[in-house]
């Protein structure tokens, strides 16, 4: 199993560009996440989607939007990306999710690192 | 207050020694909690959870909760260089049903 995979690995913007960040699981899961790590600031959540056909927005969606395609796909979409979004973007995926769930551990991607000038 | 509070050190430990890494959170409803641990440059890897009050250790590592005190730690006895990463703590929020993540706690496991 590869687990979850994310592509891009890199990525150079310019302001105002666009860009999907895609990613995939194949462990069969329900939920899948879109997180952003900055120095000093953790793990901050932007997107997820508890199942399939549902996504909610997280801590820090503005400037954002996503895609579950399907079970196994949720994609990340910069419409027109900011130096602000500069960051190391994490798609994690998680057996269920939801209030007093278990099997809500999250298993995370590689990362892509986004630059954007 | 954070939701999730680490010291982010660095803790700098000497290999052999118990490093204690410490969480506390301020969701009472939160029920389970996940310790990751983050090597630079690459993405979180599960190394623990616990549910109930108490310990629950997995060889080298330990972890400790007691919900009254919204207090929960992870201790690696026998510390290796191979330790250093950076920890980080993640209740399961009760209200949103989704993890939240500390800062993380840098370990440095010196020889």
């Amino acid at each position: 199993n590869a687990g979850v995979t994310q592509t891009p690995k890199f990525q150079v913007l310019k302001t105002g560009q666009s860009m999907t960040l895609q990613c995939a699981q194949d462990m069969n899961h329900n939920s899948m996440y879109w997180y952003r790590q900055d120095p000093g600031m953790g793990l901050r959540l932007i997107y997820y989607s508890a199942s399939e056909g549902t996504t909610d927005k997280g801590e820090v969606p503005n400037g954002y939007n996503v895609s579950r395609l399907n079970k196994r796909e949720f994609s990340l979409r910069l419409e027109s990306a900011a130096p602000s979004q500069t960051s190391v973007y994490f798609c994690a995926s998680s057996r269920t999710s939801g209030a007093g769930s278990s099997y809500n551990e999250q298993f995370f991607g590689p990362g892509t690192r986004l630059t954007v000038l | 207050q954070k939701e999730v509070e680490q010291n982010s050190g660095p803790l700098s430990v000497p290999e052999g020694a118990i490093a204690s890494l410490n969480c506390t959170y301020s969701d009472r409803g939160s029920q389970s909690f996940f310790w990751y641990r983050q090597y630079s440059g690459k993405s979180p890897e599960l190394i623990m959870f616990i549910y109930s009050n108490g310990d629950k250790e997995d060889g080298r590592f330990t972890a400790q909760l007691n919900k009254a005190s919204q207090y929960v730690s992870l201790l690696i006895r026998d510390s290796q260089p191979s330790d250093s990463a950076t920890y980080l703590c993640a209740p399961h929020s009760s209200n949103t049903g989704k993890l939240i993540f500390g800062q993380g706690t840098t370990l440095q496991v010196k020889p």
